[in-house]
This record gives structure tokens, C-alpha cells and sequence, in this order.
């Protein structure tokens, strides 16, 4: 059984800039997490999409954005980069969230903001 | 809200034992652990929910306090395998958020 993939794996972009991310979750999970890693921060949940609709929302800024298509792949989207972005952006499935059940995590995509 | 974890880094020998503590200020509906070993992704270990006994993984363990919101995991004879960071998770039962703490670095030698 395949496991959630992420894309890139490493990029690195300058201030000013956007960048998409991309997450395809395991076959048959319709829910999405994203979370943001960075060394003592822990990680920082960022939003969740179910079946297409954003279930919740962190705490971020409206430069945080994304969507789910009817796939279930999730893309988010970080506008207006700062250096402040830089960290390693995690995607999660699992069947129906990851508060009733396990979610299970990509291996991330690693953004430099430079 | 962010849940606190204790301490922020454990050195071991194998064979010894670890406590890693979770705390919330607010009440809580379950209490899920993850390990995530050095330049790979979170695992999930166990979930633990309000009113549910302690759980447990082969020697790791878990309880979940519900009066005091606290959970801990308990590991026993550890092996260099278990090195990695913990996580805890939150679930404060009113959002459909899992809340991640900052992480517990547990550091395994022969």
C-alpha cells in the first residue's frame, strides 16, 4: 500500500515569492492535515481538508492556503514569502481526521526562504 | 491550545527506563502519541481516549489523566531503536484539531 507522497521534496525559494506544495494521501483517506515543523516549535497544525472543505483552521496567516480536489490530493499554497517560512511542511491522511484516528505523514517538503 | 511537554530531552543507556509527560490547560477528549525518528516522518504509537484504559506497545506504554489533562508515556528497557522524537497530541474534544506539543528528544546509547 503506497504512502502519502509529497512534492517537492526541497525548495528553495526568495522573499516575495509563492510556492505550492502538493500532497497525495494513501488510497481511500479523505482527510488531510497540514503542519508546519520547525526546531522548537513542534509541529504547528496549519488546516485540515475533508472531502473537499477546509474542516479547520490553525493559527496562520491568510498567506497560508490550500485545497483539496476530489482525489483527495491537497495542494497549500504560501503567498508573499518570509524568511520566517522556512521550516518542513508535513501532510497527513487518514480516513476520517486525525483526532478519531492515526494519521499517517509524508515525509515532508522542506522550504528554504532566502 | 498548545500542549506542554516534559522534559524537552531525555539521554538514555539501553536497558533504562523514560517518562515523557503531556500536559493541557484544558480538558481534554483523548491524548495521541507519535515518535518521529531523525530525517523521517512521524509514527503514529497509540491513542488514549477519555474515559479508555492505558494502552500499550510492545514496552510503551501510555495514561491519560483526564482530571488533571495530563498523559504519560512510559518507556521500558529501552532500546537504541526507540531514539527519536516524541510527540503529543491534543484533542480538546470542541475543535476537530489535533494539537501537537513541542516534542521530546529521547536519545538511546549502547
Amino acid at each position: 500500500k503506497a504512502g502519502v507522497t509529497q512534492t517537492p521534496r526541497y525548495l528553495i525559494k526568495t522573499r516575495g515569492q509563492q510556492v505550492t506544495l502538493s500532497c497525495s494521501p494513501i488510497s481511500g483517506h479523505r482527510s488531510v492535515s497540514w503542519y508546519q515543523q520547525t526546531p522548537g516549535q513542534g509541529l504547528q497544525f496549519l488546516f485540515e481538508y475533508f472531502s473537499e472543505t477546509q474542516r479547520n483552521k490553525g493559527n496562520f496567516p491568510g498567506r497560508f492556503s490550500g485545497r483539496q480536489f476530489s482525489n483527495s490530493r491537497s495542494e497549500m499554497n504560501v503567498s508573499t514569502l518570509e524568511l520566517g517560512d522556512s521550516a518542513l511542511y508535513l501532510c497527513a491522511s487518514s480516513r476520517s481526521g486525525g483526532r478519531t484516528g492515526e494519521l499517517f505523514f509524508g515525509e515532508g517538503s522542506r522550504l528554504t526562504v532566502l | 491550545q498548545q500542549p506542554v511537554q516534559s522534559p524537552q530531552a531525555v539521554i538514555l543507556r539501553e536497558g533504562e527506563d523514560a517518562v515523557i509527560n503531556c500536559s493541557s490547560s484544558k480538558a481534554l477528549y483523548s491524548v495521541h502519541w507519535y515518535r518521529q525518528k531523525h530525517g523521517e516522518a512521524p509514527v503514529f504509537l497509540m491513542i488514549l481516549l477519555k474515559g479508555g484504559e492505558q494502552k500499550g506497545h510492545d514496552k510503551i506504554s501510555a495514561s491519560f489523566n483526564e482530571k488533571k489533562q495530563q498523559s504519560s508515556l512510559y518507556l521500558t528497557a529501552s532500546q537504541l531503536s526507540y531514539s527519536g522524537t516524541y510527540f503529543c497530541g491534543t484533542d480538546e474534544g470542541d475543535t476537530d484539531k489535533l494539537i501537537f506539543g513541542t516534542g521530546t528528544r529521547l536519545q538511546v546509547f549502547p
